[in-house]
C-alpha cells in the first residue's frame, strides 16, 4: 500500500530562521494535505496541495506529483510554530481516506 | 476553533469494558473519518463514512469496533471490549462538497487500565 516518509524527523530552529520539511510518497497521490499537530494532539489543516505551489501566510508548499514528493517551507519561524508537521496522502489512489507520515517535530526557540 | 466536535475529550476504561466516543462533523460535510494515534506513532486510518454509510474500514474495526453514523450530524466509535493496546488518541475528521480536504476534531484520548 501507500507509504509516506517525512524528513527530517526533528528540527531545531532559532526564531526567525527558515525551515524546509520534506514528504516523499510511494505512488501517485491525488490528495496531499499538510497538517500541524499541537503538543496536545489536535490537528489543524495547513494546506491542501496535490500539485504545484501554494502559499498561506508564512507557509509555502510545493508538490511535484510525478516525482512523488512535496515540501513545506516555513519562513521567519516563530516560537508558536513549534509542534509536529504531518504530511498525508490518499490511502488508495483517488480515495478519500488519508495515510499519514510520521511527521517532523519542529522546535523553535526564542 | 475546531468545527468538528468530539466527546468526551478524555475517557478512562478498565480492560474488558466497553468504550464509546462521539463525533459531530462540520455542518454540511458528508464524509466522516476516524483515525487512531498511539503514543508517538503515526495516525492510522480506521473507518470512513460517506452519507452515513461505511465505505472503507480496516480489518481491526470489523473485528473489535462498532462504528455508526445514525444521522448526518452525529457519528460514534465504540470498542466492544477494551484492551490495553487500544489506549490512544482517537481523531474524527470530516470533509464535504467537491473538496477532499479533511478537518479534524480535538480528539478523544482513551486510556485503558
Amino acid at each position: 500500500g501507500q507509504q509516506v516518509q517525512q524528513s527530517p524527523s526533528s528540527l531545531v530552529l532559532q526564531e526567525g530562521e527558515n525551515a524546509e520539511l520534506q514528504c516523499n510518497f510511494s505512488s501517485t497521490a491525488t490528495q496531499l494535505q499538510w497538517f500541524y499537530q499541537s503538543p496536545g494532539g489536535s490537528l489543524v489543516s495547513l494546506l491542501s496541495n496535490p500539485s504545484g505551489t501554494k502559499h498561506t501566510g508564512r507557509l509555502t508548499s510545493t508538490t511535484v506529483t510525478k516525482e512523488r514528493r512535496s515540501s513545506l517551507h516555513i519562513s521567519s519561524s516563530q516560537t508558536t510554530d513549534s509542534g509536529t508537521y504531518l504530511c498525508a496522502i490518499d490511502r488508495d489512489q483517488g480515495g478519500r481516506a488519508l495515510i499519514f507520515g510520521t511527521g517532523t517535530t519542529v522546535s523553535v526557540s526564542p | 476553533d475546531a468545527a468538528v466536535t468530539q466527546k468526551p475529550r478524555y475517557l478512562i476504561k478498565m480492560k474488558g469494558q466497553e468504550a464509546e466516543m462521539k463525533c459531530i462533523p462540520e455542518k454540511g460535510h458528508t464524509a466522516v473519518f476516524w483515525y487512531q494515534q498511539k503514543q508517538s506513532k503515526e495516525l492510522k486510518f480506521l473507518i470512513y463514512f460517506q452519507n452515513q454509510q461505511p465505505l472503507d474500514q480496516i480489518d481491526m474495526v470489523k473485528e473489535r469496533f462498532s462504528a455508526v453514523c445514525p444521522s448526518s450530524s452525529l457519528c460514534s466509535l465504540g470498542i466492544r471490549t477494551c484492551e490495553a493496546e487500544d489506549s490512544a488518541l482517537y481523531l474524527c475528521s470530516s470533509s464535504g462538497g467537491v473538496s477532499y480536504e479533511q478537518y479534524f476534531g480535538p480528539g478523544t484520548r482513551l486510556t485503558v487500565l
